[in-house]
């Protein structure tokens, strides 16, 4: 069963707009959760990343939000920049148990210019 | 330099074969992973190791051998390619001290025909 789900396989948005890209998990142990992002024949890289004891962190353009009754987060990326286009993965963890990522399927985003 | 590389990035081989990919890092950390892409399903990860000592199994680790040579290298092995190990494959570090952020090398493309 995936305990992380991105139920939104692509997302296209005008350059300048905000993007909002989805996350949900199952596994209520999850207490950290990170955003990667990856370009076309790279690795994944770090983006942004949240702890369950907060409810929002921000970054420059990228915040990202958990609702943890709802076990959603999202991220925000205002204002979209072409150079933004990628896939976007969400990753959950349990604190303390080896850094061990369950990461979601991700969702391609497109900014259009 | 990039801190974490892998070689080769692009293999092809025939069933039945014996393959290893290779991992090496020069962030110094003493946790490194191995993980594997599919279309639409995200990361899963392989293998995992803590240090030199200590290698784990992941969520997939069937068909699959891992060996920890040194801190900084840790390789992949398929002892016998099947085609359903067609993939994109990953490895990544991270530092126990430094949350629960891992570091991804650029990946192999390894078709198994």
């Amino acid at each position: 069963d995936q305990q992380v789900k991105q139920n939104s396989p692509s997302l296209s948005v005008q350059e300048g707009r905000i993007s909002i890209l989805n996350c949900d998990y199952t596994n209520s142990m999850f207490d950290y959760f990170l955003w990667y992002k990856k370009y076309p024949a790279e690795g994944p890289t770090f983006l942004i990343s949240i702890s369950s004891i907060k409810d929002k962190n921000e970054d420059g353009r990228f915040t990202v939000f958990l609702n943890k009754s709802a076990k959603h987060l999202s991220l925000h990326i205002v204002p979209s920049q072409p150079g933004d286009s990628a896939v976007y993965f969400c990753a959950a963890s349990v604190a303390g148990y080896g850094n061990k990522l369950v990461f979601g399927a991700g969702t391609i985003l497109r900014v259009k210019s | 330099d990039a801190d974490v590389t892998q070689t080769p990035r692009n293999r092809i081989t025939k069933t039945g074969k014996r393959i290893m990919l290779e991992c090496s890092q020069t962030k110094g950390h003493d946790r490194m992973y191995w993980y594997r892409q599919d279309p639409g399903l995200g990361l899963q990860l392989i293998y995992y190791s803590f240090d030199v000592k200590d290698i784990n199994k992941g969520e997939i680790s069937d068909g699959y051998s891992v060996s920890r040579q040194a801190q900084a290298k840790f390789s992949l092995s398929l002892e016998s390619a099947i085609p359903n190990q067609t993939a994109l494959y990953f490895c990544a570090t991270s530092d126990p001290t430094g949350g629960e952020t891992q570091y991804f090398g650029p990946g192999t493309r390894l078709l198994v025909l």
